[in-house]
């Protein structure tokens, strides 16, 4: 398997403008993670799947973010509008196993620039 | 909900010497502790994990130490190496037990 697979790498983008970042789990896997990583807070999580459906999102900032999970095999995530703060890596991950114990695959991330 | 410190935040060390990285975490019913590495532009990947039956796990140069009473564990790498720079994460399960919570990190860096 390929892995976790997240697109794009890198966006660069103007303040206010929508931003959709994308995940592909790895296939079987039926949880699906989307953390933020910066310098100053760690990393975050911001919302997390059970097949498909979403479990927690208590960790989304604000109304401006928005996460779906349309299938087992894709994941989006949304902010609208962006702002500079919005600036981060974000990560998708995934677990095969029903309990929490068992191992995250993250993918590469996509850092987000928010200008 | 759960929190955990992770210190320090930035470690230097000469290779060949050892390193700790130790967590603190808030909620006693907490039983399973992982670890997890972060190299460059990559994202994070377990390397150690511990669950609250046993006080200590090896893994070659890598160790984790849990004491319960204290709510404290650590990560222990000895005879470090330059390719053991990176950031080094620990974290807990949420409080539903499925979900982990990460600390904010330490940047590891050894030189030779």
């Amino acid at each position: 398997d390929a892995g976790v697979i997240q697109s794009p790498r890198h966006e660069v983008t103007e303040m206010g403008q929508e931003v959709t970042l994308r995940c592909k789990p790895i296939s079987g896997h039926d949880y699906l993670f989307w953390y933020r990583q910066t310098m100053m807070r760690g990393l975050e999580l911001l919302i997390y799947f059970n097949n498909n459906v979403p479990i927690d999102d208590s960790g989304m900032p604000e109304d401006r973010f928005s996460a779906k999970m349309p299938n087992a095999s894709f994941s989006t995530l949304k902010i609208q509008p962006s702002e500079p703060r919005d600036s981060a890596v974000y990560f998708c991950a995934s677990r095969a196993d029903r309990v929490g114990t068992g191992e995250l695959f993250f993918g590469e991330g996509s850092r987000l620039t928010v200008l | 909900g759960e929190n955990v410190e992770q210190h320090p935040s930035t470690l230097s060390v000469q290779e060949g010497d050892s390193a700790v990285i130790k967590c603190t975490y808030s909620d006693s019913a907490s039983n399973y502790f992982p670890w997890y590495k972060q190299e460059l532009g990559k994202g994070p990947q377990l390397i150690i994990d511990i669950r609250s039956n046993v006080g200590e796990k090896k893994d070659q140069r890598i160790a984790v130490t849990l004491n319960k009473t204290a709510k404290h564990f650590s990560l222990h790498i000895t005879e470090t190496q330059p390719e053991d720079s990176a950031v080094y994460f620990c974290a807990v399960l949420n409080q539903a037990g499925t979900a982990l919570i990460f600390g904010k990190g330490t940047t590891l860096s050894v030189s030779s």
